[in-house]
């Protein structure tokens, strides 16, 4: 069983609206959770990373939130844009010394005008 | 600052050939990773190099293999091609090695690499 898992697995909002991504992990102990986005074709750029500590971190609209205790996390998107289209990739970061990273298969967005 | 480059970005092989996949990681980086992904299966960590030794490895047989050369840049060998080894192979570097917390890592474009 995968230790990241990210749901819904695809969505489609209109442009302007909010929307929420899940993000649930087993991994443990856990060092921080990465959030990234990754267009179509190209490499996943870094979007937030929080240690086990921090429980909300933006980057313009993107906020992700971390509740620790449940092994949760999610990433809102505020006001979509056309650009927002793209995966978001959850990563959770084992605290086992080597800090090994546990994906998820990632939330597909699919912003339409 | 130059971002991480991967080469070449697009690669058509035949099974059972081998080949060799190219990162220069960002100017002053000294960890440079490996991940390969699949629609199926996601980002799968394959292995990482600081300072020309590999730190970590995924779960991958041995026909994948890598190395780092003391300016940072890294190379990725697969052996031996097979149909599955079809993938977008990315690169990431970090200042430092993802032992530490928090680190970091930018990726490259990737490598999409075809099996036939």
């Amino acid at each position: 069983k995968n230790q990241v898992e990210q749901s819904p697995q695809s969505l489609i909002i209109l442009e302007g609206k909010n929307c929420t991504l899940q993000c649930n992990y087993t991994v443990s102990p856990f060092s921080n959770l990465r959030w990234y986005k990754q267009d179509t074709g190209r490499g996943p750029v870094s979007l937030t990373i929080m240690t086990f500590s921090e429980n909300t971190k933006s980057n313009g609209r993107y906020t992700a939130t971390l509740d620790a205790d449940t092994k949760q996390s999610s990433l809102h998107i505020t006001a979509s844009q056309l650009s927002d289209s793209a995966s978001y990739i959850c990563v959770v970061s084992e605290n086992q010394g080597n800090n090994r990273l546990a994906f998820g298969k990632g939330n597909q967005v699919v912003v339409i005008p | 600052k130059a971002g991480v480059t991967q080469t070449p970005r697009y690669l058509i092989k035949t099974r059972g050939q081998q080949v060799t996949l190219s990162c220069s990681p960002i100017s002053g980086h000294r960890s440079v990773s490996w991940y390969q992904q699949t629609p199926g299966q996601g980002l799968q960590f394959l292995f990482e190099y600081f300072s020309e030794t590999q730190r970590n490895k995924g779960n991958f047989p041995g026909r994948f293999s890598g190395r780092q050369f003391s300016n940072s840049r890294s190379e990725m060998n697969v052996s031996t091609l097979e149909l599955g080894d079809s993938a977008l192979y990315l690169c990431a570097s970090s200042w430092r090695s993802s032992e530490h917390m928090n680190t970091e890592a930018f990726f490259g474009q990737g490598t999409r690499l075809t099996v036939v």
